[in-house]
């Protein structure tokens, strides 16, 4: 078991053009969470996924940001038209879904810089 | 909806101290109750976690209490190492709303020798 994978772990882009962040979740968990951290903030939630299905999308998540997670194993966070205001780290999570008390494990995440 | 207070930082102190840091939450549910570190450009590792009311949840010298009454989840350690400092976050997941965690602020701590 080698943990949440993220990658790119660093991400410099110019404004308006789109990135893409890969999530490869530990192997039997079927939940999957996107959030974002701004320096000096706490995670905010984006998005999660049970299996293949996208359960709920936080108002955060603009029309410009798109989530997959098409087999139900890893997932793509896409942010089309960068903007400055997208800088920050991006968070992925997973889980294995319990009636309650699930523990949530965290990748490195995914450093946006959008210059 | 759900919400996570905790105290504001930085803190400072100085090796084998005593740590306290408060935490506080509202819920509409009955959730349960984590704290998170962060260590300087890295992603969020769990510290400890309580699952119900009274239940104490403890790793590395760290301890922390789910009290129902006062909502309160606050982290203590007895004796702090320079190797503690990072960012603590106190979080709360709720069944109600699909389990995903919604966190506090974070409260960076920094250890001096």
């Amino acid at each position: 078991d080698t943990g949440v994978s993220q990658n790119p772990r660093h991400k410099i882009t110019k404004r308006g053009q789109n990135v893409t962040f890969r999530c490869d979740p530990i192997s039997e968990h079927n939940r999957l969470y996107w959030y974002r951290q701004t320096l000096g903030q706490g995670p905010e939630f984006l998005t999660y996924f049970q299996n293949e299905a996208q359960l709920e999308k936080s108002r955060l998540l603009s029309d410009r940001f798109s989530a997959e997670r098409p087999k139900g194993s890893f997932s793509t966070l896409e942010i089309q038209r960068t903007e400055q205001g997208d800088s920050a780290m991006y968070l992925c999570a997973s889980s294995l879904s319990r009636i309650s008390g699930n523990t949530i494990y965290f990748g490195e995440g995914s450093w946006l810089t959008v210059v | 909806g759900d919400s996570v207070t905790q105290m504001e930082g930085p803190v400072t102190l100085s090796e084998e101290a005593f740590l306290t840091i408060n935490c506080t939450y509202t819920a509409t549910g009955y959730p349960s109750l984590f704290w998170y570190v962060q260590y300087p450009g890295e992603g969020l590792q769990l510290l400890l976690k309580a699952t119900k009311a009274d239940d104490k949840g403890s790793n590395k010298g760290f301890e922390a209490t789910y009290r129902k009454e006062t909502t309160s989840f606050h982290l203590e350690k007895g004796s702090v190492q320079v190797s503690d400092s990072a960012v603590y976050f106190c979080a709360l997941s709720d069944q109600a709303a699909g389990n995903k965690l919604t966190f506090g602020g974070g409260t960076r701590v920094l250890v001096k020798p």
